[in-house]
């Protein structure tokens, strides 16, 4: 298997942008998930999938932030209107619903840049 | 509150070195403690996990320990090399009921020079 597949990989917009990710999950993996990594922070889970349906969206900052997920192979994070503190890599994961130790594999990311 | 913290928060050694990093955990009611490492510019990827019931637990020149009493964990690198320089990130999951969240720490960023 290719692993977790993001695009693009790195992105550079202005101030007001819509912004797509894109991600394609491990086939076969029941499970979904968007994170936000900066220094300050570390990693902070946006929200998952289970199924394609999304059972925990509380890391969404704002309703600027939606995800979705049409079907088993595909998802997408939208940010709209975009803004500079929005900066940020951004990493797509997955991992099998027998997965119950929790490891997620992880997509390469997108590294987003808001001017 | 749930958190994870590491240390150092950076380190530079010189290849052929070891290190150890370290990771404090007040995740209650614990689950498991998985060490991640994370090269520049990749996604992080799995290195060891430990149980409850486990205390020392080795992934080639990797070696993770747990002391589940005092909630710290430690990353041992053996005979460092250039690519081990990555940053290394503990996790630890909650097992209280339906919540199986993952609690992240900040990483140390560990420096191999020639």
């Amino acid at each position: 298997d290719a692993g977790v597949i993001q695009s693009p990989r790195h992105e550079v917009t202005e101030m007001g942008q819509e912004v797509t990710l894109r991600c394609k999950p491990i086939s076969g993996h029941d499970y979904l998930f968007w994170y936000r990594q900066t220094m300050m922070r570390g990693l902070e889970l946006l929200i998952y999938f289970n199924n394609n349906v999304p059972i925990d969206d509380s890391g969404m900052p704002e309703d600027r932030f939606s995800a979705k997920m049409p079907n088993a192979s595909f998802s997408t994070l939208k940010i709209q209107p975009s803004e500079p503190r929005d900066s940020a890599v951004y990493f797509c994961a997955s991992r099998p619903v027998t997965g119950e130790s929790g490891e997620l594999f992880f997509g390469e990311g997108s590294r987003l840049t808001v001017l | 509150k749930n958190q994870v913290e590491q240390s150092p928060q950076s380190l530079i050694i010189l290849e052929g070195k070891n290190c150890t990093l370290q990771c404090n955990y007040t995740v209650s009611p614990f689950s498991n403690l998985r060490w991640y490492k994370q090269d520049t510019g990749r996604g992080p990827v799995s290195l060891t996990i430990m149980t409850f019931s486990e205390n020392t637990k080795s992934n080639g020149r990797y070696t993770a320990t747990l002391d589940a009493d005092t909630k710290q964990s430690s990353l041992h690198i053996t005979a460092s090399q250039l690519s081990d320089s990555a940053s290394y990130i503990c996790v630890v999951r909650l097992n209280a009921g339906n919540n199986r969240k993952l609690i992240w720490g900040l990483g140390t960023s560990l420096g191999v020079n020639p």
